[in-house]
């Protein structure tokens, strides 16, 4: 079966400017989670979604990023007014429902986002 | 707070070497604890697992075994192929919560 898919594959931007990124998880996985990965940081946990509700998002590194996800399905990313130190890989991943501390993430092939 | 800390890289062997990449943590409760390969131009997949003490996790000739006494899950190959060239990654994740905690990785060469 399919994936979980993330779109774009590559994305380039100028300082400033805002974006999106895209997850669309396995079909019928309950959990999403964002992750970023970069050369100083590794790999990060941004947010966590278990349905359409965000139940940790400690993640995220400033109020300029924000996540929703709707329909239990596709989640969007959202970085405003950009900086170079957002350049990373973003990753998402989905599991299925069981116990979410056992449970298998699956990951996307991810969005590389660079800032100019 | 929980976290992982891993060897650092690169590891550089040659084929057919044994390989152990060391792999720590620091958790409250009883965390499972991942294995993850990213090999050059992939996206990350899972190669292992194991979520509780004692237990081992083992595919495609790797094993880990997951010893709380230790607090360590210590990642082992005996006969290492080129194409095992990657960067691994140690994770846990505590029961209570769904996030992953991932050590830095260590990247793995191995040479013909």
């Amino acid at each position: 079966g399919a994936g979980v898919s993330q779109s774009p594959s590559n994305k380039v931007t100028e300082k400033g400017k805002d974006v999106e990124l895209r997850c669309d998880p396995i079909s019928g996985h309950t959990a999403l989670y964002w992750y970023r990965q970069s050369l100083g940081q590794g790999l990060e946990f941004l947010i966590y979604f278990q349905g359409n509700s965000a139940p940790d998002k400690s993640g995220l590194p400033s109020d300029r990023f924000s996540a929703e996800r709707t329909g239990g399905s596709v989640s969007t990313l959202t970085i405003q007014r950009t900086q170079q130190e957002d350049s990373a890989v973003y990753l998402c991943a989905s599991s299925p429902p069981g116990t979410v501390g056992r449970s298998e993430q699956f990951f996307g092939p991810g969005t590389r986002l660079t800032v100019l | 707070g929980n976290s992982v800390t891993q060897m650092e890289g690169p590891v550089t062997l040659s084929e057919e070497a044994f390989l152990t990449i060391n792999c720590t943590y620091t958790a409250t409760g009883y965390p499972s604890l991942f294995w993850y390969v990213q090999y050059p131009g992939e996206g990350l997949q899972l190669l292992l697992k194991a979520t509780k003490a004692d237990d081992k996790g083992s595919n495609k000739g790797f094993e880990a075994t997951y010893r709380k006494e230790t607090t360590s899950f210590h990642l082992e190959k005996g006969s290492v192929q080129v194409s095992d060239s990657a960067v691994y990654f140690c994770a846990l994740k505590n029961n209570q919560g769904g996030k992953l905690i991932f050590g830095q990785g260590t990247e793995l060469s191995v040479k013909p």
